[in-house]
C-alpha cells in the first residue's frame, strides 16, 4: 500500500548545528505533491515545504527540501538550527484525488 | 482572512455523552477536511467533503462518528457515546479545491477529554 515513512520519532539538535529529518515513500500511483507541515505547540499544523518537481530544491524559511524520485525521498534540511525550530514535523505526499498519505511524525528538539 | 475556525477549544465529557465540533473552513474554500490528532496514532484522517458532498468517510469510525456539512460555511463531527479512547485533538482543515496540489489550512483544533 501507500505509505509515509518518517524514521525518526525524535531528533535532538544543538542550536547552530544542521538539521535532517527524513521522509521516504513508496507508492505505486501517480504522486501530485509533496510536503513538509510543522506544527508547533498548542498551534495548528501548517505548510512548511511544498514540492512536485523532481530534482528541484524548494525553500522555506531557511529549511530546504529536494524530491527525488528515484530514491522515493524528500527529506527536510536546514544548515542552522535555532531555538523556535522546535516543532513536530510531518511529511505528506498527494494524490490526484485529494488523498493526503502522511508520515508519523518526527518531533525536532533544539537545544542550547 | 479569519483562517479556519473551530469550537469550542476544549471540551470534556462524561463517557457516554455526545459531542458536537464545529468547523467553519476559510470564505471560499470548497474542501473540508477533519481528522484526528494523538500522540499515539499521531494524525489520522477521518473524513472530506467537497462543496458540502461527502466524499470520503473512510477513517470514521462507522458505529458513533458522523459528520455533516450543511452549508459551505460550516461542517460538525458529532461523537455519540463517547469513550475514554477518543480523547484527542480533533483537527478541521480547508482546501481550495481539494485537489492534491492544493495545501490544507488547519484550524487550531478542538481537544476533546472524555472522563
Amino acid at each position: 500500500g501507500d505509505s509515509v515513512t518518517q524514521t525518526e520519532g525524535l531528533v535532538t539538535v544543538t542550536e547552530g548545528l544542521p538539521v535532517k529529518l527524513n521522509c521516504t515513500y513508496q507508492t505505486t500511483y501517480l504522486t501530485i505533491a509533496f510536503f513538509w507541515y510543522v506544527q508547533y505547540l498548542n498551534e495548528a499544523p501548517q505548510v512548511l515545504l511544498k514540492s512536485s518537481t523532481d530534482n528541484k530544491r524548494t525553500e522555506h524559511q531557511g529549511f530546504h527540501a529536494t524530491l527525488h524520485k528515484s530514491s522515493s525521498s524528500f527529506h527536510l534540511q536546514k544548515s542552522s538550527a535555532q531555538l523556535s525550530d522546535s516543532a513536530l514535523y510531518y511529511c505528506a505526499l498527494s494524490f490526484s484525488n485529494y488523498q493526503l498519505i502522511w508520515g508519523s511524525g518526527t518531533k525536532l528538539i533544539i537545544k542550547p | 482572512n479569519a483562517g479556519v475556525i473551530q469550537t469550542p477549544r476544549h471540551k470534556v465529557t462524561g463517557k457516554g455523552q455526545e459531542a458536537t465540533l464545529w468547523c467553519e473552513p476559510i470564505s471560499g474554500h470548497s474542501a473540508v477536511f477533519w481528522y484526528r490528532q494523538t500522540i499515539v496514532q499521531g494524525l489520522e484522517f477521518l473524513t472530506y467533503f467537497r462543496n458540502q458532498a461527502p466524499i470520503d468517510d473512510s477513517g470514521m469510525p462507522k458505529e458513533r462518528f458522523s459528520a455533516q456539512m450543511p452549508n459551505q460555511s460550516h461542517s460538525t463531527l458529532k461523537i455519540q457515546s463517547t469513550q475514554p479512547q477518543d480523547s484527542a485533538v480533533y483537527l478541521c482543515a480547508s482546501s481550495l479545491d481539494g485537489w492534491g496540489e492544493a495545501e490544507q489550512f488547519f484550524g487550531p483544533g478542538t481537544r476533546l477529554t472524555v472522563l
